[in-house]
């Protein structure tokens, strides 16, 4: 079965830099586009990045344009969210997620910005 | 970005009622929507896709309907396990973006 399982979350200080994990498993990784997704309480969700299966095409919030980069490793099943010049509106829990529209979510990781 | 805009915001059902939950974009977007279920603690679950196309494993008293702007989604007999969250998505443009969600609880 499909598995997503995200690691890297946690307590960052504004300006800090937090690297997202996704680990997946259950199907053919390079077939599908991957996201990451935020929820807040204030904003909702957000889709906040995508990759498509070879890597070629990706895409960002506005929000986060320029701070963040996506990534993946076909060879490792995973994909990657870099977070840098992190702000206290980041602060969400990010999920991994596959597929347009998401097939499969992860149960996310709580980011936390904060001093 | 298109924004999606869900109603009613919480809505009360008695088990083995009728829900219905109502989805508007603020531009058209084709079929493009897709529905979700979010209970908590865990991952989100797609129920439909298409406006209308039941993913996977979905029982059949959960439909979805519409298109261009206007998109429903009905539960025919509310279970237990269907009291939580909804929330609609469009995946036509780019930001793809989500409802603020329709919280389904007990009357």
């Amino acid at each position: 079965q499909v598995q997503l399982v995200e690691s890297g979350g946690g307590l960052v200080k504004p300006g800090g830099s937090l690297r997202l994990s996704c680990a997946a498993s259950g199907f053919t990784f390079s077939d599908y586009y991957m996201s990451w997704i935020r929820q807040t309480p204030g904003k909702g969700l957000e889709w906040v990045s995508y990759i498509t299966g070879s890597g070629r095409t990706i895409d960002y919030a506005d929000s986060l344009k320029g701070r963040i980069s996506i990534s993946r490793d076909n060879a490792k099943n995973s994909v990657y969210l870099q977070m840098n010049s992190l702000r206290a509106e980041d602060t969400a829990y990010y999920y991994c997620a596959r597929g347009v529209p998401p097939v499969d979510w992860g149960q996310g990781t709580l980011v936390t910005v904060s001093s | 970005e298109i924004v999606m805009t869900q109603s009613p915001a919480t809505l009360s059902v008695s088990p083995g009622e009728r829900a219905t939950l109502f989805c508007k974009t603020s531009q058209r977007v084709s079929s493009n929507v897709a529905w979700f279920q979010h209970r908590p603690g865990q991952a989100p679950r797609l129920l439909i896709y298409g406006a209308s196309t039941r993913a996977t494993d979905i029982p059949a008293r959960f439909s979805g309907s519409g298109s261009g702007t206007e998109f429903t989604l009905t539960i025919s007999s509310l279970q237990s396990e269907d009291f939580a969250v909804y929330f609609c998505h469009q995946y036509n443009t780019w930001p793809w973006t989500f409802g603020r969600g329709t919280k389904v609880e007990i009357k």
